[in-house]
């Protein structure tokens, strides 16, 4: 079956640490996504990518990076930059359409 | 800018009850809508979309929402409630930022509790 994998489920890493959460779709979306997720602020979008090798900024992009080397790959690196990193992390995909998101079951990481 | 708004944070129903979350948006030409549901833990599952047409559509699980332009609201509904709707619901508009790509706005998410 098609869908959009996450991993690891759990993450821990101590503070000034750079880690990379994983995200590998096989729907052959074009577009994919990263959002953070914390309690009471809903969704919040931190990078995009419409096509290969191209990403865009989101709303909360600071102290985060990309890449889009395949186009069912979007990893995301929290950077030791990103003053409080310890959140829940969803990674979707969409065709090129405004048919909705697909959602991978996201990365809960914890900096301490 | 746009934005979504959903004023209740958490709802408490009794099951086989009725259900109506409500949405507010702020956008300026016809939006994208939709409503998500989130199990704890998890990613989000689409539960219906308006593009355009019929102002009411239908979704899974049993839940319908009604598109109101002049209320600019979008509110999910359910005429029975079972105890495995408990989740956290999320209301989103469609922003086009290239043809044929959207990012979406979420709302803070509404949290539903059941009561057996």
């Amino acid at each position: 079956d098609g869908g959009i994998t996450q991993s690891p489920k759990y993450l821990f890493r101590k503070e000034g640490q750079n880690v990379t959460l994983s995200c590998e779709q096989n729907l052959n979306h074009d577009a994919m996504y990263w959002y953070r997720q914390d309690p009471g602020q809903g969704l919040r979008l931190i990078y995009y990518s419409q096509i290969v090798n191209d990403f865009q900024k989101g709303d909360i992009a600071e102290g985060y990076s990309v890449s889009r080397e395949k186009k069912e790959s979007f990893p995301l690196t929290v950077t030791s930059a990103q003053k409080n990193p310890t959140a829940f992390y969803l990674c979707a995909s969409s065709p090129s359409s405004a048919g909705g998101y697909t959602f991978g079951s996201g990365t809960r990481l914890t900096v301490v | 800018a746009q934005s979504v708004t959903q004023p209740d944070i958490h709802i408490t129903v009794s099951e086989g009850a009725s259900l109506e979350l409500r949405c507010n948006y702020s956008y300026g030409a016809t939006p994208y809508l939709f409503w998500y549901v989130q199990s704890p833990g998890q990613g989000l599952q689409l539960l219906l979309k308006y593009f355009s047409g019929d102002t009411l559509v239908q979704g899974i699980k049993g839940f319908e929402a009604e598109f109101k332009r002049s209320q600019s609201s979008f509110n999910l509904r359910k005429p029975s409630v079972h105890w495995s709707d408990a989740a956290e619901y999320f209301c989103a508009v469609g922003e086009g930022i290239a043809s044929g790509t959207y990012k979406y706005i979420f709302g803070t998410g509404t949290r539903l509790k059941v009561l057996a």
